[in-house]
């Protein structure tokens, strides 16, 4: 089974704090990801990579900056924390193309 | 604009009472449609993939069937258990996944 393992499932930081939310994938895949998911706004696509040292923004990227040094492990970076980035974060990989992503069990962030 | 949208919203079942929840999807090519279960503070657990119409998947008491323009969750005889959000997927020709917004199944004993 796939399992992708987030560092932490609670966290409280402070605005302007740098934040560093950690994910780690053990089935050699190619593609992670991550998203946020607030309610009634579903799952939004924060930054994915497709490779080692390779990443693409996705729909909400500001505020958040992602790195990708081995190929299972992803990092989530917020440069300077806000309110409005209080959260729940999961992460996710794929073997890519039309394959499903699986899912962490998320890393609920609250700002204060 | 691609996009997924899932009906009802949430559905509230006795125990024992079939029903099915909607995915319908406009995209501009489909090359996947995948189907999550999410229990409360967990994240998405992965279900099924079905890649053409036609296609149908089972998996206990769960069944998702596959059009060109919707899918179906199909539940048989539901337990409190299966109580969960369930969320549908589509991958895109574009190489773009595109979630839906969910459906929060309540399942009463």
């Amino acid at each position: 089974d796939v399992k992708v393992t987030q560092s932490s499932r609670y966290l409280v930081k402070r605005t302007g704090e740098k934040v560093f939310l950690e994910c780690v994938q053990d089935m050699d895949h190619e593609n992670m990801f991550w998203y946020r998911q607030d309610p009634g706004l579903g799952l939004r696509l924060i930054y994915f990579s497709y490779d080692v040292k390779m990443k693409e923004k996705g729909d909400i990227p500001e505020g958040y900056s992602v790195s990708r040094e081995k190929k299972e492990r992803f990092s989530l970076i917020l440069e300077s924390a806000s309110t409005n980035q209080t959260s729940m974060y999961l992460c996710a990989s794929s073997l890519g193309g039309a394959q499903p992503q699986h899912f962490g069990d998320g890393t609920r962030l609250s700002i204060l | 604009e691609d996009q997924v949208t899932q009906s009802p919203e949430a559905l509230r079942l006795q125990e024992g009472e079939s029903s099915s929840l909607n995915c319908s999807y406009t995209v501009s090519g489909l090359r996947g449609l995948f189907w999550y279960r999410q229990d409360p503070g967990k994240g998405p657990e992965f279900l099924f993939t079905l890649y053409s119409a036609g296609e149908e998947k089972e998996k206990e008491r769960l069944k998702a069937t596959l059009t060109k323009k919707e899918s179906f969750l199909h539940i048989t005889a539901p337990k409190p258990e299966d109580s969960a959000t369930y969320l549908c997927a589509v991958y895109s020709s574009a190489s773009k996944i595109i979630f839906g917004s969910g459906t929060r199944l309540s399942i009463r004993p």
